[in-house]
């Protein structure tokens, strides 16, 4: 059965320091892996997305994301981040082998950045 | 121009009632998607339509009936309240129910049951 992981519960970072959110993916085939934002009382928001092609995948707000099949791991960075940038973050994945629309998400990762 | 709307934002009942929670999509998608998030935040999907056909039915309590009566809308109603189902509820769409289709969600739906 397909799962996601995300370790941290909670990220902590400094305004203008890089940023990281963890990953890590379980699927039978090859993942298709998605990462939202979620601020309060708000609906999650698309940020980026993983299907083929480079590992390294741009997407809204600065952020993007690196694609490690060995490690099977698709964690969310960004370069310098932004107090604005605190919000709850959802890892989320299918696999090609999967029933047509089911995703699953991660259990999130509040970031919080302090000024 | 909002793309997937939800009313009510907020909704708070009694145990034992029935409610119901709309969802519209002016995004012209093909498939539309009930999800729970709890209090913890854990977001879990019970069902999606795709064009107004039922293809995904977690395993959700049938007092929960989706309901589709255009691929536009997406309605969620619910029979015998209990204390457990308080939770926010977001309807979502994408194009069509492909692997890759990215979902778009609504703003959610805060159900408080006492």
């Amino acid at each position: 059965a397909q799962s996601v992981a995300q370790p941290e519960d909670q990220v902590n970072v400094a305004e203008g320091n890089p940023l990281t959110v963890k990953c890590t993916y379980s699927v039978s085939g090859n993942p298709y892996l998605f990462w939202y934002v979620q601020y309060p009382n708000r609906g999650l928001q698309f940020l980026l997305k993983y299907i083929t092609g480079d590992n390294l995948v741009k997407g809204s707000y600065g952020f993007e994301a690196e694609f490690n099949k060995s490690q099977t791991s698709f964690h969310l960075k960004k370069p310098s981040a932004l107090v604005s940038d605190s919000a709850l973050y959802f890892c989320a994945v299918r696999d090609i082998g999967s029933s047509a629309s089911k995703i699953i998400f991660g259990s999130g990762t509040r970031l919080s950045i302090r000024p | 121009d909002t793309a997937v709307s939800q009313t009510p934002k907020y909704l708070v009942t009694q145990m034992g009632n029935d409610k119901s929670i709309k969802c519209e999509q002016n995004l012209g998608h093909d498939t539309m998607y009930w999800y729970k998030q709890d209090s913890k935040k854990f977001l879990k999907i019970m069902f999606s339509y795709n064009n107004k056909e039922l293809i995904i039915n977690e395993t959700v309590p049938n007092r929960f009936s989706p309901k589709s009566p255009d691929k536009a809308h997406l309605n969620l109603h619910i029979n015998s309240l209990e204390l457990g189902d308080s939770a926010v509820y977001f309807c979502a769409s994408s194009q069509g129910a492909g692997s890759t289709d990215t979902q778009y969600f609504g703003p959610g739906t805060r159900l408080t049951v006492l």
